[in-house]
């Protein structure tokens, strides 16, 4: 089945502890990107990969990291997370050259820095 | 810059009324727009696009959507709705030179039996 994998789907932790989020996808997409929604808000774009070793800084990208060593994996990173991070995140991937067809999302992380 | 408004953070209807959940845009050129959907404890799931052509789109669930270039919305539309409808709906927009895919602030739809 064609799906975006996250893990875990939900996850408490505690100011300044790293973490991180496991975002895979099986469909052989070039384009990864992580999303934070917040309520209000919507969803906003923290990064995005057009390809292995191709990173950019979204919207909101302060206090993550990335990286994409594979096609099919995007790990989202928080160094030293905060409780202003506490947040729904999603992973999505799309066909470089096919994006008007929209992206696949996976389920959701839910996380809670307290 | 590309921005989506979604101006009703809540709609409520009654089964079997229409529903309508608004949305408009601020971008210049000829963007792609899309409608998702998300169930509680869910991710987005795509509902359907506006690329090119006939304004008046279709996609999953019986939905529909109608691109007004002059108005700049895209409104969702649903004939008649189900109780199963009740989630949270997202407008998005991109350009097709860039891919990134911009969000509203989502609508809450109740439908009520």
């Amino acid at each position: 089945e064609a799906q975006v994998t996250q893990n875990p789907r939900y996850l408490i932790t505690v100011t300044g502890k790293k973490l991180t989020v496991t975002c895979s996808q099986n469909m052989n997409h070039e384009y990864m990107s992580w999303y934070r929604q917040d309520p209000g808000l919507g969803l906003r774009q923290i990064y995005y990969s057009m390809n292995v070793e191709v990173t950019d800084k979204g919207d909101v990208p302060e206090g993550y990291k990335v990286s994409r060593k594979e096609k099919r994996n995007f790990p989202l990173i928080l160094e030293s997370p905060s409780p202003n991070q506490t947040s729904l995140y999603f992973c999505a991937s799309g066909r470089r050259d096919s994006l008007h067809y929209g992206y696949t999302f996976g389920s959701g992380t839910r996380l809670t820095v307290v | 810059a590309q921005s989506v408004a979604q101006p009703e953070d809540q709609v409520n209807v009654a089964e079997g009324n229409p529903l309508t959940v608004k949305c408009t845009y601020s971008v210049s050129g000829n963007p792609y727009l899309f409608w998702y959907v998300q169930y509680p404890n869910r991710g987005l799931q795509f509902l359907l696009k506006y690329i090119t052509g006939d304004n008046l789109v279709k996609g999953s669930y019986g939905f529909e959507a109608e691109f007004n270039k002059s108005q700049t919305s895209f409104h969702l539309k649903k004939p008649s709705a189900l109780v199963s409808d009740s989630a949270l709906y997202f407008c998005a927009v991109r350009f097709p030179n860039d891919y990134k895919l911009s969000f509203g602030a989502g609508t809450t739809v109740t439908v009520r039996a």
